[in-house]
């Protein structure tokens, strides 16, 4: 079993949807998730940090983590055609060094 | 304040050859993380080096090596290049060790023919 699963889709929507994108883990030393954004052929952009379980918003994004069930997700309401991406979801414990990624979901948001 | 940057932006080299990669960190980011990024893959962590030292090393063999300089700026050395080192190769630079946000540079688009 992968450490982190992620639904590489792809995932298509229409302009104004609400996107909901997922990630499990099995390793409870996790305690701090991100979620970056990669255009194609570009470096990962960090969109939300989140630590430990809880919400987080930031504009049209919402990170939810929930450490009972080693699931986190990101939220994107009223999605926008510059919102076309692969979305990563990463995670690292306390005492660790390295950034775990899930493969990434590609989404296209169609106008 | 600058962003982290990675040099060159694409090369192409032969199975066998060697490659060096670049990286300059953020201003003010004392540690510098090394990835892969294989075609719709997420990225793979290679190492880690914090204040000049090897602070950590993922799954990847010793042709894979790294420095990292004074002023923070990073190098990873791949020797006796194989195919399946074709990938994107990512740097991110963050203020330590731990939780601290790492933030990634644009990669090094390695083609191994």
């Amino acid at each position: 079993q992968k450490e982190v699963e992620q639904d590489p889709g792809p995932l298509s929507v229409p302009e104004g949807a609400i996107v909901s994108l997922n990630c499990t883990y099995s390793n409870s030393a996790f305690q701090y998730f991100m979620w970056y954004r990669q255009y194609s052929r570009k470096g990962p952009e960090l969109l939300m940090y989140t630590y430990s379980s809880g919400n987080k918003e930031d504009g049209r994004f919402t990170a939810q983590v929930d450490k009972s069930s080693k699931y986190i997700s990101l939220f994107i309401r009223d999605s926008q055609p510059s919102d076309s991406a692969t979305y990563l979801c990463a995670m690292i414990g306390d005492s660790n060094y390295k950034l775990t990624f899930g493969k990434g979901t590609l989404l296209t948001v169609n106008p | 304040e600058t962003g982290v940057t990675q040099s060159p932006t694409h090369l192409i080299k032969t199975r066998g050859q060697q490659v060096t990669l670049r990286c300059s960190s953020q201003s003010g980011h004392n540690t510098v993380s090394w990835y892969q990024q294989a075609l719709g893959q997420g990225p793979q962590f290679i190492f880690q080096y914090y204040r000049e030292e090897e602070n950590g090393r993922g799954n990847f063999p010793p042709r894979f090596s790294g420095l990292q300089f004074p002023n923070y700026s990073s190098e990873l050395n791949v020797n006796a290049l194989e195919l399946d080192d074709s990938a994107l190769y990512l740097c991110a630079s963050s203020l330590g060790v731990g939780g601290d946000t790492q933030y990634f540079g644009p990669g090094t688009r390695l083609t191994v023919l």
